[in-house]
């Protein structure tokens, strides 16, 4: 079945930018997706990249896509201390009724 | 526009008690799907319903977990006899039209964290 892959967690100082990494399996997926999700609160979407896209940049994020190794990355620019939550990486195959997440890096701030 | 509603937001169950969670899709949505988050862990597809139909369950745990979504009224995740295993945050969302593949037309709910003590 399809897997989606992140590393847990991720420290970083305040005005620098932040990477956050994520590996899929499923070479069908059609979309991918960067949520967000402070304590206690749902997932806010942050930004989605179609397949055939190799870069999507949005403000202060940027996705890049690697499609050939299944490699999708989030960075952020200027990271700020309200940008520690937990991000996750999603992907929507053929099926396209399903979100599979990875497990989440937890990005922390330190001012 | 509110966006989705998902109550309650917290809920105690003792083992072997019921619990329901409910979930109103946004206005014009008609197709609705549950996700689990176990802790420390990212969220799992359960079910897919658009009104009255279950149209993809493939995630729903066999027994004791069933969900609907009536002609009228919100879309309900029912738990039956709760195990402390199923102490989780439980996420709905709604989409205007079916799958994932307009992008951002996925909208999720805040969520029901539910203990089981």
């Amino acid at each position: 079945g399809e897997d989606v892959e992140q590393s847990l967690f991720l420290s970083v100082r305040e005005g620098d930018s932040s990477v956050i990494n994520c590996t899929y399996t499923d070479s069908s997926s059609t979309y991918l997706y960067w949520y967000k999700q402070e304590p206690g609160a749902g997932l806010q979407l942050l930004t989605y990249i179609f397949s055939n896209m190799d870069m999507k940049q949005d403000q202060r994020l940027t996705v890049l896509l690697n499609k050939k190794d299944k490699h999708l990355s989030l960075r952020i620019a200027d990271t700020q201390t309200g940008d520690s939550a937990i991000y996750f990486c999603a992907e929507s195959g053929n099926a396209g009724n399903m979100l599979t997440f990875g497990g989440g890096t937890r990005l922390m701030v330190k001012p | 526009n509110a966006g989705v509603m998902q109550n309650p937001r917290h809920l105690v169950r003792r083992r072997g008690q019921e619990a329901r969670l409910r979930c109103s899709p946004m206005k014009g949505h008609s197709h609705v799907y549950w996700y689990r988050q176990l802790p420390e862990e990212g969220l799992k597809f359960m079910v897919y319903l658009q009104k009255e139909n279950i149209i993809d369950e493939s995630g729903m745990p066999k027994e004791r977990f069933s969900a609907e979504f009536p002609k009228e009224g919100p879309s309900i995740l029912r738990i039956q006899q709760v195990v402390r295993g199923d102490s989780a945050a439980y996420f709905c969302a709604s989409s205007p039209i079916s799958g994932t593949g307009a992008g951002n037309t996925i909208y999720f709910g805040e969520g029901s964290w539910l203990t089981v003590v």
